[in-house]
C-alpha cells in the first residue's frame, strides 16, 4: 500500500490559518469517511486532532477543523499558536482493512 | 484512564527477532483493536498492524511475512515479533488503540526506540 500524500512543509504566522492536504485514492480516502489526523511533537507521542474526517476529540482546539473532498482529505488550523508548531499526519482506512498514513507535514509558525 | 506502555530490548543486532510488549493499564481489552505503529529517524509514521481482542489479526502487507501479532488478556498485554530485523527497522515503536479496525488511534504508548545494529 502507497502511503497518502502530504506536502513536505506549510507555514504560517502567528493568527493566520493554514490548510495541510492528505491525497489517497479512491481505495482509501476516497471510499470512507474514516480519515484522521495527529499531531507530533519531537519526542512525543503523536496526538488524535481529528477522526472520521471532521470529528473533534474532547479537549482539541476548535482551531482544528477538517474536511474531504474526493480522495483528496484536509486539516484546517485557524488562528495559528506558537505551540501549533509540530509534524502533521493523516491516516486512511483502506479497503484491504488497512490502515495507511501520510507521509507527514512539518508545520512551521513564523 | 486508559494508559498504554511499550518495553523492548533497545538494541539488536541484524537478523535477530525483534519482541516488544505493550501493557495496558485503566481498561479491559476486550472489544477493541490494539495496533502497533512505528517511526523511523527522519521519516513518518508506518501502521504494522493490528490484533483484535478475539486475537485476529491485521498486517501492513510490506511487513506481513515477517510480523506476528498476540494479546495475553489476562496479563493486560499485547506483543509483537518481528523477525530478520535490519538497520531499516530501526525506529521508535508505538502501540496503540483502536475502537474498531478503522478507527482513529487513542491513546498511545509513549513509544520505545528500537536500535538494529552490528
Amino acid at each position: 500500500q502507497s502511503a497518502l500524500t502530504q506536502p513536505a512543509s506549510v507555514s504560517g504566522s502567528p493568527g493566520q490559518s493554514i490548510t495541510i492536504s492528505c491525497t489517497g485514492t479512491s481505495s482509501d480516502v476516497g471510499s470512507y469517511n474514516y480519515v484522521s489526523w495527529y499531531q507530533k511533537h519531537p519526542g512525543k507521542a503523536p496526538k488524535l486532532m481529528i477522526y472520521d474526517v471532521s470529528n473533534r476529540p474532547s479537549g482539541v482546539s476548535n482551531r482544528f477543523s477538517g474536511s474531504k473532498s474526493g480522495n483528496t482529505a484536509s486539516l484546517t488550523i485557524s488562528g495559528l499558536q506558537a505551540e501549533d508548531e509540530a509534524d502533521y499526519y493523516c491516516c486512511s482506512y483502506t479497503s484491504s482493512t488497512t490502515l495507511v498514513f501520510g507521509g507527514g507535514t512539518k508545520l512551521t509558525v513564523l | 484512564q486508559v494508559q498504554l506502555q511499550e518495553s523492548g530490548p533497545g538494541l539488536m543486532k541484524p537478523s535477530e527477532t525483534l519482541s516488544l510488549t505493550c501493557t495496558v493499564s485503566g481498561d479491559s481489552m476486550s472489544i477493541y483493536y490494539w495496533t502497533w505503529i512505528r517511526q523511523p529517524a527522519g521519516k513518518g509514521l508506518e501502521w504494522i498492524g493490528r490484533i483484535y481482542s478475539s486475537g485476529s489479526t491485521n498486517y501492513n502487507p510490506s511487513l506481513k511475512s515477517r510480523v506476528t501479532l498476540s494479546l495475553d488478556t489476562s496479563k493486560n498485554q499485547f506483543s509483537l515479533k518481528l523477525t530478520s530485523v535490519t538497520a531499516a527497522d530501526t525506529a521508535v515503536y508505538y502501540c496503540a488503540r483502536a475502537l474498531w479496525e478503522g478507527g482513529w488511534f487513542d491513546p498511545w504508548g509513549q513509544g520505545t526506540l528500537v536500535t538494529v545494529s552490528s
